[in-house]
């Protein structure tokens, strides 16, 4: 167990509808960071958010938007949900530390299926 | 451009035997650092190894150890006596620079020990 939560594990949704996935990082983890894996696109970088604020952005969709909480939690809004973007949504949190290790702890996932 | 490059897409092992997963990366940042996550069948990124670009000795975990070839950019991991729970995918991972950046994934080499 990584310590990092996801919810939900499945989601089953049609195309065009939206959905939120949520994400709690480990106790003390300030960076939070969105992948999504797919067959063909393998495991993509989406987004990282640093206590609160957005840091990095990599391969996300205009339709897709996150954000995360005081609480430190974050959620992965995906809008107008497309066949392509059945996935599975990994959420991944470190700690920011000075040196280089910093490995990224990540969630189970959830999987996503659009119908 | 690509920046990690997993070049087997399948292997197969031996139950016992010693098993090395080829990984070469790309970078101009002299500061970066290198990761391995195993994917298991229930989808979980489990951690496994990491070696940092200044790091003088070859990074080992127990039964892993990573083959750190740096003038050529290469980044193995060794599976020293494979255990049939070793079946899994294997993804190596960089972070350029050394602060709580995003990583990039290659596509994964599937391992699969043979009892």
């Amino acid at each position: 167990d990584s310590g990092v939560t996801q919810t939900p594990k499945h989601l089953i949704t049609a195309t065009g509808q939206r959905v939120t996935l949520r994400c709690s990082p480990r106790s003390g983890d300030l960076s939070v960071y969105w992948y999504q894996q797919s067959l063909d696109q393998g495991l993509q970088f989406l987004i990282q958010y640093y206590n609160g604020e957005e840091r990095a952005k990599g391969n996300i969709l205009e339709r897709f938007s996150a954000q995360q909480f005081p609480d430190l939690h974050s959620e992965l809004n995906l809008s107008s949900l497309e066949l392509g973007d059945s996935a599975l949504y990994f959420c991944a949190s470190s700690t920011r530390t000075s040196g280089g290790l910093n490995e990224q702890f990540f969630g189970p996932g959830t999987r996503l299926t659009v119908l | 451009a690509q920046k990690i490059t997993q070049t087997q897409p399948g292997m197969f092992v031996q139950e016992k035997e010693a098993v090395t997963l080829d990984c070469t990366y790309d970078t101009s940042d002299p500061s970066y650092g290198l990761f391995w996550y195993k994917q298991p069948s229930s989808g979980e990124m489990i951690f496994l190894i990491y070696q940092g670009s200044y790091d003088q000795q070859n990074a080992t975990e127990g039964r892993y150890s990573l083959n750190f070839q740096k003038a050529r950019k290469s980044a193995n991991l060794v599976i020293s006596a494979s255990q049939l729970g070793d079946s899994a995918m294997y993804f190596c991972a960089m972070r350029e620079g050394f602060s709580n950046n995003d990583m990039r994934f290659g596509a994964g080499t599937r391992l699969t020990v043979k009892p």
